[in-house]
Formats: C-alpha cells, sequence, structure tokens
C-alpha cells in the first residue's frame, strides 16, 4: 500500500521559471492538502482540495501560485515565474476526508531556485 | 494568528531523559490531536494522536497527556534515545481543517 507520493523529490529553477509540484495521494483517500516548510521554521498551510475543487486556499499567496486536483490523476501545485523566496520543501498530505482525519505526508519537493 | 503554540523551540537532553514538549489551543471545537515526527529530508509521519475525550494516551516510549480545562497537551517522550532526535509537531484539527504548531526540534545526545 504506497503511501503519499511526491515528485520530483529534488527540483532546480531558474528565476522566472515554472515549476511544478506533483502529489499522489494514498490509495482511498479524496483529500490532499498542500504545506511550505522553510529551514528552521514549521509547516506553513498552502491549500486544501478535494478532487476538482479547491476547498480552502486560504494559505495561498495570491500571485503566482496555484493548485489543482483533478479527476484524474495527481495533484499540482503550480508556482509561475519563481523567486528565489519560493525556495523551500513543499509537503503534500492526503486524507479520506471522512472527518477526524489522519493525515498522511509525503516526502515532500525541495524547490531550489537558483 | 497561530492557531497552535508550541514550546519550546529546541530541547536537548541526555540519553534516557524524558522530554517534554508543549502545546495549547483557543479553539475548543478542535477534537483530534496528532504529534508528528519528522527527521532531516522526510515529510512528518505520523506518531501518536489523542481525542478530546481521554486524559492521556501511551504508544511505547511515547505520552499524550492532555488538560481540556487548560487547553493544553503535551508530548512525553520516555527513556530517550539518540534516534528520536529529529522534530516533533503538535497539530489541532476539526473534521478536514489542520494546524500545525511551529515544531520542536529534540536532540538526544548520547
Amino acid at each position: 500500500n504506497a503511501g503519499v507520493m511526491q515528485n520530483p523529490r529534488h527540483l532546480v529553477r531558474r528565476r522566472g521559471q515554472e515549476a511544478r509540484l506533483r502529489c499522489s495521494p494514498m490509495k482511498g483517500h479524496s483529500h490532499v492538502y498542500w504545506y511550505r516548510q522553510l529551514p528552521e521554521e514549521g509547516l506553513k498551510f498552502m491549500v486544501y482540495l478535494q478532487k476538482e475543487n479547491i476547498i480552502d486556499e486560504s494559505g495561498m499567496p495570491k500571485e503566482r501560485f496555484s493548485a489543482e486536483f483533478p479527476k484524474e490523476g495527481p495533484s499540482i501545485l503550480r508556482i509561475q515565474q519563481v523567486v528565489r523566496g519560493d525556495s523551500a520543501a513543499y509537503f503534500c498530505a492526503s486524507s479520506r476526508g471522512t472527518g477526524r482525519e489522519k493525515l498522511f505526508f509525503g516526502s515532500g519537493t525541495q524547490l531550489s531556485v537558483l | 494568528q497561530q492557531q497552535v503554540k508550541q514550546s519550546p523551540q529546541s530541547l536537548i537532553v541526555q540519553k534516557g531523559g524524558i522530554p517534554i514538549i508543549n502545546c495549547a489551543y483557543e479553539n475548543t471545537a478542535f477534537d483530534y490531536f496528532p504529534w508528528y515526527q519528522q527527521f532531516p529530508g522526510k515529510g512528518p509521519a505520523l506518531l501518536i494522536a489523542i481525542r478530546p475525550d481521554v486524559s492521556e494516551k501511551k504508544e511505547g516510549r511515547f505520552t499524550i497527556s492532555f488538560n481540556k480545562s487548560a487547553k493544553q497537551f503535551s508530548l512525553h517522550i520516555m527513556d530517550s534515545q539518540p534516534g528520536d532526535s529529529a522534530t516533533y509537531f503538535c497539530a489541532a484539527s476539526k473534521g478536514n481543517q489542520f494546524y500545525f504548531g511551529t515544531g520542536t526540534s529534540l536532540t538526544v545526545i548520547p
């Protein structure tokens, strides 16, 4: 039973390029969360999605960031025109979405912006 | 606004010691309080969790103490080992909304 799968593990982009981070939830899970973690800092909530719906995007920067969780395929966190400050570890987590949930995390994508 | 406040930020103990990490929350609607353990380069992993209808939960060397009236909960690690050195996050949730503390970096010295 595979856990939450994130890829790539490491992503290097130059300033101004686009970054696409992918997350496949655990089998049977229909809810996906994205978190950002900076060195020496905690987990910052970004967005919470169900299949084809964004439930809560209160943690997403207003510009350049977007997320989707299509009916088929993984959830995608997209960062357009990346800047150095976007360098961080991005973690995806998933749950069944039935309430009083256990949240399971992937191993993260380390984004480095040169 | 930080929904869950965690302390200390870092902690160093000798092997065999009992590190204690504390968390406090405000929202009485929270009904699930998990702790996560994160090693460098890895994602957080669920360690132990408690519901507000019990005051204590033990799993192996890990114990959560929960004080509903004070809106506080803590993680105790008995007989700590160097392999326990990691960052620990507390969290509180209601339904599908999760709020994490800022993390505690634990170092267990051999």
